[in-house]
């Protein structure tokens, strides 16, 4: 079975300074990753990927995240936050090979707060 | 080019009713999946359609049922609603079964009473 965790439900940064936001997941095999980010009473919008390659990838908006294959992490990241940065954002996991090909498994969400 | 569309954006149902969501897939892709997201929660896997058969299924009891169209556009019906099945119904499409990201719709927002 795959699974994603997202161990803080919350994480609160000051606009201009670097921010984090971490994934574990737990796959059987060689794990697609994504960040997708929601705006209240919206869909999910696509950040970023990794598929294969560089373990850092790089996305929209400024945002990127580094592959950790040893800490099976793919933490979100961004050199200087914006107040518009402030959103739910989620982990995703596939395995393209699993018998649950096809199907993504989503954290439960890590709520990102940038102040002035 | 547009995007994944969804309908109805709200709807109120009483216990017991049934509902029908539906879903038309951004231009050019094929696979259909749908996800419940309740409230404070990740979206869950509900199921997803290609080739106008359901190809993968989350952990879902048999009320939960789907169609794909030729179109590819999809349905997800709801039988024998609960009020546990309130939450956000999110459609996501994208090309071929396992490739790349997922775009997904603003979502249908079921509210059970």
């Amino acid at each position: 079975a795959q699974s994603v965790a997202q161990p803080e439900d919350q994480v609160n940064v000051a606009e201009g300074n670097p921010l984090t936001v971490k994934c574990t997941y737990s796959v059987s095999g060689n794990p697609y990753l994504f960040w997708y980010v929601q705006y209240p009473n919206r869909g999910l919008q696509f950040l970023l990927k990794y598929i294969t390659g560089d373990n850092l990838v790089k996305g929209s908006y400024g945002f990127e995240a580094e592959f950790n294959k040893s800490q099976t992490s793919f933490h979100l990241k961004k050199p200087s936050a914006l107040v518009s940065d402030s959103a739910l954002y989620f982990c995703a996991v596939r395995d393209p090979m699993g018998t649950n090909a096809g199907k993504s498994t989503f954290g439960d969400g890590t709520t990102l707060t940038v102040k002035p | 080019d547009a995007g994944v569309t969804q309908s109805p954006t709200h709807l109120i149902k009483t216990r017991g009713q049934q509902v029908t969501l539906r879903c038309s897939p951004k231009s050019g892709h094929d696979t259909v999946s749908w996800y419940q997201q309740a409230l404070g929660q990740g979206p869950q896997f509900i199921f997803q359609y290609y080739e106008e058969e359901e190809r993968q299924r989350g952990n879902f009891p048999d009320r939960f049922s789907g169609h794909q169209y030729p179109n590819y556009s999809s349905e997800l019906n709801v039988n024998a609603l609960l009020l546990g099945d309130s939450a956000l119904y999110l459609c996501a499409s994208s090309f071929g079964l396992n490739t790349g990201e997922l775009f997904f719709g603003e979502g249908s927002r079921l509210t059970v009473l």
